[in-house]
C-alpha cells in the first residue's frame, strides 16, 4: 500500500518553477523520502532522494518540513522534457522493504 | 555505465500462451527487482532478488509466474499460462544496495499483450 498521497495532475509554464507536493503523515524515522519520473514510455529514473535535510542535485531540489510528513519536490526552470508521471515513495534502506508507486502526479509542462 | 537492458522489448502472445522475459541488470548490482506496470497504475512489485536468492516474492502469482537469478547476475521472467490480465509493462530494475533499498535503474521495460 502507498504511504504517501500526491495529486493527480498538474500543469506548469515552461521556464517557471515547478513545485510537486507530496504527504507522507505515516513516514518513520528511517525512511528516506524518494522521487522518481517515468516519462511516456521509459522506465522510471531515479530523480533525489533526502531524510531530514534538503537537498539539490542537478535534475531537482527536495524540500523536506521539519516534521517530515510532507515533502515538495521542485524543477526550478520547467522544459517540456519534464512533462512525465512523478513519483513519491517513502522507503527504508537496507529493510528489503518494497518500494510502493502509488499512481504519481502526471505533470504537464506547456510551451 | 551500461544500464539495465530488457528483451524483448514487445510481445505480443495469445491467452494461455506462455512466454519469458530478459533482464540483465547493471554490473555490480546486487539486488534485482522484477516490476508489472499496468496502463494508468505505477510499478508494482513482483519479485526482489539479493544476489540469487529471493528476498521478497509476495506479490508474484506463483500459480503462473517464475523467476529466476541463478548465477546473480542476469535474471527471467516467465508466465504460464498467460491470461488476459497480465497485458503490461514488465519492468527490471536493480540497485547497488544489498536488501534492497535506495536509488534503483531501471530498463525500458517489456510491453506485453495477450490477446
Amino acid at each position: 500500500d502507498a504511504k504517501t498521497t500526491q495529486p493527480t495532475s498538474m500543469d506548469c509554464a515552461e521556464g517557471r518553477a515547478a513545485n510537486l507536493p507530496c504527504n507522507h503523515s505515516t513516514i518513520s524515522g528511517n525512511e528516506y523520502v524518494y522521487w522518481y519520473r517515468q516519462i511516456h514510455s521509459q522506465g522510471p529514473q531515479y530523480i533525489i532522494h533526502g531524510l531530514k535535510n534538503n537537498e539539490t542535485n542537478e535534475m531537482a531540489s527536495l524540500i523536506i518540513t521539519e516534521d517530515r510528513k510532507s515533502s515538495t519536490l521542485i524543477l526550478p526552470h520547467a522544459t517540456l522534457r519534464d512533462t512525465a508521471v512523478y513519483y513519491c515513495i517513502v522507503n527504508a534502506k537496507n529493510t528489503g522493504n518494497q518500494f510502493y508507486f502509488g499512481t504519481g502526479t502526471s505533470l504537464t509542462v506547456i510551451p | 555505465e551500461a544500464g539495465v537492458a530488457q528483451s524483448p522489448r514487445y510481445k505480443i502472445i495469445e491467452k494461455r500462451q506462455s512466454v519469458a522475459f530478459w533482464c540483465n541488470p547493471i554490473s555490480g548490482h546486487a539486488t534485482l527487482y522484477w516490476y508489472q506496470q499496468i496502463l494508468g497504475q505505477g510499478p508494482k512489485l513482483l519479485i526482489q532478488f539479493q544476489n540469487n536468492g529471493v528476498v521478497d516474492d509476495s506479490q508474484l502469482p506463483k500459480d503462473r509466474f517464475s523467476a529466476e537469478r541463478l548465477k546473480g547476475v542476469d535474471s527471467t521472467l516467465k508466465i504460464q499460462p498467460a491470461k488476459l490480465e497480465d497485458s503490461a509493462v514488465y519492468l527490471c530494475a536493480s540497485s547497488l544496495m544489498l536488501a534492497g533499498g535506495g536509488e534503483q535503474y531501471f530498463g525500458p521495460g517489456t510491453r506485453l499483450t495477450v490477446t
